[in-house]
């Protein structure tokens, strides 16, 4: 199957500053990729789709601009937490999926941010 | 809508028997399914999916049951190792399938193997 790799796995920041995590689609082009976050013992929400040249979708009560993606190409795309805080800690994974043959869906290895 | 974040319940097994895993969806419009598996600080695993026009579909050790009725989904482990330990995650697609669509993900469901 297709791979998907982000980057770094995990992350320790101090508060205040910025953290940029990488999604990369290794074997194939893809136009939309998904960030989403999960907190310990609780299942992933979405938080924002990004679509490649232009501005990502955010879901309801996620801030852009605390959390801003760029999708500049086919790909990657980044999330960057801006002036992370503690309540900002959890695991975000990113997500790509397949148009044809199939819609799969695949995952990357997940990120886990602590901010001190 | 999205998943609800809940405590993740939890299923206890012995090696060698048979699991099933329940998951409850809440659209009429989801016409792909797929379960996840996730283990300890990683991303989601594919496990098995289908397709809103068939009711089973099976795969290596895994059977997906669909009933459309009750909007209710259910992945069959046979023979569960201690391998199988994890967190699996049910998630839905809602009509098209295009691929451009997020998954929307379940509550999940904590799976312990006892040797």
């Amino acid at each position: 199957g297709a791979v998907v790799s982000q980057h770094p796995s995990w992350v320790i920041c101090k508060s205040g500053t910025s953290v940029k995590i990488e999604c990369r689609s290794l074997d194939f082009q893809a136009t939309t990729m998904f960030w989403y976050r999960q907190f310990p013992k609780q299942s992933l929400m979405l938080m924002a789709t990004s679509n490649e040249g232009s501005k990502a979708t955010y879901e309801q009560g996620v801030e852009k601009d605390k959390f801003l993606i760029n999708h500049a190409s086919l790909t990657l795309s980044t999330l960057t937490v801006t002036s992370a805080h503690p309540e900002d800690s959890s695991f975000y994974i990113c997500s790509a999926r397949w148009t044809a043959p199939t819609a799969e869906a695949f995952f990357g290895q997940g990120t886990r941010l602590t901010v001190v | 809508g999205e998943s609800v974040g809940l405590h993740l319940p939890t299923l206890s097994v012995q090696e060698g028997d048979n699991s099933i895993i329940n998951c409850a969806y809440s659209n009429s419009a989801s016409d792909y399914f797929i379960w996840y598996k996730q283990e300890s600080g990683k991303g989601p695993q594919f496990i098995i999916d289908i397709r809103s026009n068939m009711d089973k579909r099976q795969g290596q050790r895994v059977t997906v049951l669909l009933n459309k009725t009750v909007k209710h989904l259910s992945l069959q482990i046979a023979a569960t190792q201690p391998g199988d330990s994890a967190v699996y995650f049910c998630a839905e697609n809602i009509s098209p399938d295009t691929g451009r669509r997020a998954l929307t993900f379940g509550s999940g469901t904590r799976l312990q193997v006892q040797p």
